[in-house]
């Protein structure tokens, strides 16, 4: 199977450019999360799509929003571009739905590295 | 905000040699995972043990939990060239959500 690809691989912007990320799962994989990593913060959870909906969220503001199509393939928009925003994101996808007797093994993405200016 | 924290930041071994690395987290999970990332890409999944495992091997990984003392280590034996990289725990809820430690440096020298 094809692993997790997420386009475009880099990205430069300017402040208050708005940026949308594309990630496509593993087939068959209908969980898609979406991380954020920066040398300041770490890695932090943004958000979490199963069946097109929405079940997770991080502590992320408003500007950072995504959504899941039918066939599982996601995005993530970015608007009002901040420095700050530099960073590389990462998207994984997990095959099972989750709930109390499931464990979610994640697979990720190579990233999207964005450069903010 | 992170979960996990590591221990230690960074780690210089020779080829051949044992690294451990150690997690310690705060709240109650369902289980942790270690994920390996070579220099900014991607991350790989190394292992997952759930909470009511105490010890899980892969290969050369032996990772271990104690979750009275909300810890987890990874040993990887016989450490090679190509295991130089960043390692990160994670702690898992049962619905897809990942809480990442700030991670341990590996440097494997030949």
């Amino acid at each position: 199977k094809a692993g997790v690809t997420q386009t475009p691989r880099y990205l430069i912007k300017t402040r208050g450019q708005q940026v949308t990320l594309s990630c496509s799962p593993i087939s068959g994989h209908r969980s898609v999360s979406w991380y954020q990593q920066t040398p300041g913060q770490g890695l932090q959870f943004l958000f979490e799509y199963f069946s097109e909906t929405q079940r997770n969220k991080g502590n992320f503001p408003g500007r950072f929003s995504g959504r899941q199509f039918s066939n599982s393939r996601s995005e993530m928009n970015v608007s009002t571009l901040e420095l700050g925003d530099s960073a590389l994101y990462l998207c994984a996808s997990s095959p099972l739905a989750g709930g109390r007797s499931s464990y979610n093994e994640q697979f990720f993405g190579p990233g999207t590295r964005l450069t903010v200016l | 905000s992170q979960q996990g924290e590591e221990d230690p930041q960074a780690l210089s071994i020779q080829e051949g040699e044992n690294a451990t690395m150690n997690c310690s987290y705060k709240t109650s999970i369902n289980n942790l995972q270690w994920y390996r990332q070579n220099s900014g890409r991607g991350l790989v999944h190394l292992i997952l043990i759930r909470s009511n495992e105490r010890e899980k091997h892969s290969g050369r990984l032996r990772v271990t939990l104690d979750t009275s003392k909300k810890s987890s280590s990874l040993l990887i034996t016989a450490s090679r060239a190509a295991d130089t990289a960043s390692y990160f725990c994670a702690t898992g809820d049962s619905w897809g959500k990942l809480q990442f430690g700030a991670g341990t440096q590996v440097v494997v020298t030949p």
